[in-house]
């Protein structure tokens, strides 16, 4: 079974600091990792992916992810963030075997003037 | 470009009383499930299907049904709402490949008085 753990549930930031929101992710098999995003009032979509290759991998507006296989880490970054940022973000794990996702319980990014 | 859709977008139920969340999508997908989301707790599973004719329960399906008739809509029934219940319901749609995200829907916020 897989297990997603996402370390902070809250992260405030000032507009154009750097963020960081962690995950780490725990399974006795390969998997996939993703981030999804949610803006308020809406669904999930798609962050970013890492399947395999290369362990930095680049999504849309600017975030980037880096997978570590050692620690169990997928850590989400972005150099300078904007208010429109402010979302709320989730980890995600697949095995690569399997079609069930597992969610992390989500960190909300408030992005400060 | 519809993706999926999810009707209606909020519904306000008495105790006790019986209702379905529609959810379709148009991309084909074989995979589909049903999500609840709560504060802190990210997204659980209630109910998923590998394709039409086949489903299977998730994490948290007491109190709720599902049936797959088409490829393209999947609903959920509340049997007997209870307010406990009250939550945003998200349904989800895939290739069922464990390499290809999840598209999701805008959700259906449910409170149960």
């Amino acid at each position: 079974a897989q297990s997603v753990t996402q370390l902070d549930s809250q992260v405030p930031v000032f507009e154009e600091a750097p963020v960081e929101l962690r995950c780490n992710y725990s399974s006795s098999v390969s998997v996939y990792l993703f981030w999804y995003v949610q803006y308020p009032n809406q669904g999930l979509q798609l962050l970013l992916k890492y399947l395999s290759g290369s362990t930095l991998v680049k999504g849309i507006n600017g975030f980037e992810a880096e997978f570590n296989k050692s620690q169990t880490s997928f850590h989400l970054r972005k150099p300078s963030v904007h208010i429109s940022d402010t979302a709320e973000y989730f980890c995600a794990v697949i095995n690569t075997g399997g079609f069930k996702t597992i969610f992390g319980a989500g960190t909300r990014l408030f992005v400060k003037a | 470009n519809a993706g999926v859709t999810q009707t209606p977008k909020f519904q306000v139920l008495k105790t006790g009383q019986s209702m379905t969340l529609q959810c379709a999508q148009d991309m084909n997908h074989e995979y589909m499930s049903w999500y609840r989301q709560d504060p802190g707790m990210g997204l659980r599973l209630i109910h998923y299907s590998v394709g039409a004719g086949i489903t299977d329960q998730g994490e948290v399906p007491n109190g709720y049904n599902v049936s797959r008739s088409t490829t393209e809509d999947f609903p959920l029934r509340l049997l007997s709402a209870a307010p406990s219940q009250t939550s945003v319901y998200f349904c989800a749609s895939s290739t069922g490949r464990g390499d290809q995200p999840q598209h999701f829907g805008d959700g259906t916020r449910l409170s149960i008085l």
